[in-house]
């Protein structure tokens, strides 16, 4: 149980075009998913909270209107990097928390974003 | 505010060695502790966990972490390495309450096994 899918796994795409990253929980319902962003040899930084139906906390310094987060069900929440720019090259992770009392979060695959 | 501190940046250890991943916290209450490894361009693979109870924790792979409160600290171990170990570590704190679920990590410590 507590399987979290990313997709794509990697994703190329020129600079200036949008991209859609899909956050799934397969076996169980998630009201709240996090997003991470990791950088070649670094740690993995918190960009955002996303809670269902509602909108995502952002954290500090992470531009709301570039990084679209939308968490319209229980078991998918997306992270679309608009006018995607070479700086915007990175991993991205997510991770979900099972709504039912759940104290830890699960984490996806990742995605590989390439901005060429 | 939570924070977590791994000390070494990089280890190196010979195949068949023991070693220690040091990891120390910083969090307001009982933290919620784990260690995570990653291996190039992966995602992470969860090696054990500290809610509570027993401070001595059984992870996968025959790692095990113990959970120090007067040093607040979590220190990964195992006793023989192997070389499939090299990797990157990263230990995390996890918060409670509504914002459960929520982890903070540190800057991760890149394993090196010599042969």
């Amino acid at each position: 149980g507590a399987v979290v899918s990313q997709h794509p796994s990697w994703v190329i795409c020129k600079s200036g075009t949008s991209v859609k990253i899909e956050c799934r929980s397969l076996d169980f319902q998630a009201t709240t998913m996090f997003w991470y962003r990791q950088f070649p040899k670094q740690s993995l930084m918190l960009m955002a909270t996303s809670n269902e139906g509602s909108k995502a906390t952002y954290e500090q310094g992470v531009e709301k209107d570039k990084f679209l987060i939308n968490h319209a069900s229980l078991t998918l929440s997306t992270l679309t990097v608009t006018s995607a720019h070479p700086e915007d090259s990175s991993f991205y992770i997510c991770s979900a928390r099972n709504g039912q009392g759940g104290t830890e979060a699960f984490f996806g695959q990742g995605t590989r974003l390439t901005v060429v | 505010a939570q924070s977590v501190t791994q000390p070494d940046i990089h280890i190196t250890v010979s195949e068949g060695a023991s070693l220690e991943l040091r990891c120390n916290y910083s969090y307001g209450a009982t933290p919620y502790l784990f260690w995570y490894v990653q291996s190039p361009g992966q995602g992470l693979q969860l090696l054990l966990k500290y809610f509570s109870g027993d401070t001595l924790v059984q992870g996968i792979k025959g790692f095990e972490a113990e959970f120090k409160r007067s040093q607040s600290s979590f220190n990964l171990r195992k006793p023989s390495v192997h070389w499939s170990d090299a990797a990157e570590y990263f230990c995390a704190v996890g918060e409670h309450g509504t914002n459960a679920g929520k982890s903070t990590f540190g800057d991760g410590t890149t394993l090196t096994v010599k042969p």
